[in-house]
């Protein structure tokens, strides 16, 4: 079955325990993006990958790092955590050329709460 | 800075309305616009255009794009319950490489 997992979907932890967010894509697409959705603010693109080893910071990157060294996974860090942080994240991909974006598939969502 | 801006923000109708949900847009290289349906989970795909007056349809909603006035609609026609969701409108700019800006949402309601 084509999909995105992400693991943990639920996450409680403490100001500055580094954490990490794994996103997996079993269907070979290219890109893969991390958002973070509040209330009243709609999803916001942290970061996001057009292919292996090729990042780009999106519209809130601060506080958050990624790596992308293979195509299939797409780690999110939090390196020193802050209440701030607490949201809903997302992980999502779909095949992408330098031309444009195709459908995107998301992952189940990542509650995170940071105390 | 790209905006993605969605109007109403919220909208309570009765079963078997009609609701049009709006998305206006400011973005740097624009190249497509993407509706997505959102329920008590993971936004799913529902439409992506890309060219202008071309309506795209599936089932009982309906999406076109103005490329001139930079908006783009979503019609529901005889909306059900399970209609019900938050309806997200997103931007695909592309600044060097691609990047979505998402809109806040429109939270559609749907009452028996």
């Amino acid at each position: 079955e084509a999909q995105v997992t992400q693991n943990p979907r639920y996450l409680i932890t403490v100001t500055g325990k580094k954490l990490t967010v794994t996103c997996s894509q079993n269907m070979n697409h290219e890109y893969m993006s991390w958002y973070r959705q509040d209330p009243g603010l709609g999803l916001r693109q942290i970061y996001y990958s057009m292919n292996v080893e090729v990042t780009d910071k999106g519209d809130v990157p601060e506080g958050y790092k990624v790596s992308r060294k293979e195509k299939r996974n797409f780690p999110l860090i939090l390196e020193s955590p802050s209440p701030n942080q607490t949201s809903l994240y997302f992980c999502a991909s779909s095949f992408g050329s330098r031309t444009r974006l195709y459908e995107q598939y998301f992952g189940p969502g990542t509650r995170l709460t940071v105390t | 800075e790209d905006k993605v801006v969605q109007s109403p923000l919220s909208l309570v109708v009765h079963e078997g309305d009609t609701v049009t949900l709006n998305c206006s847009y400011e973005v740097t290289n624009f190249r497509s616009l993407l509706w997505y349906k959102q329920e008590k989970k993971a936004p799913t795909f529902l439409f992506m255009l890309t060219s202008s007056g071309i309506e795209k349809k599936s089932g009982r909603l309906s999406s076109i794009l103005d490329k001139k006035e930079l908006f783009s609609i979503l019609n529901i026609t005889a909306t059900q319950t399970g209609d019900s969701a938050v309806y997200l409108c997103a931007v695909e700019a592309d600044e060097g490489a691609q990047k979505l800006v998402f809109g806040q949402g429109t939270r559609l309601t749907i009452n028996p």
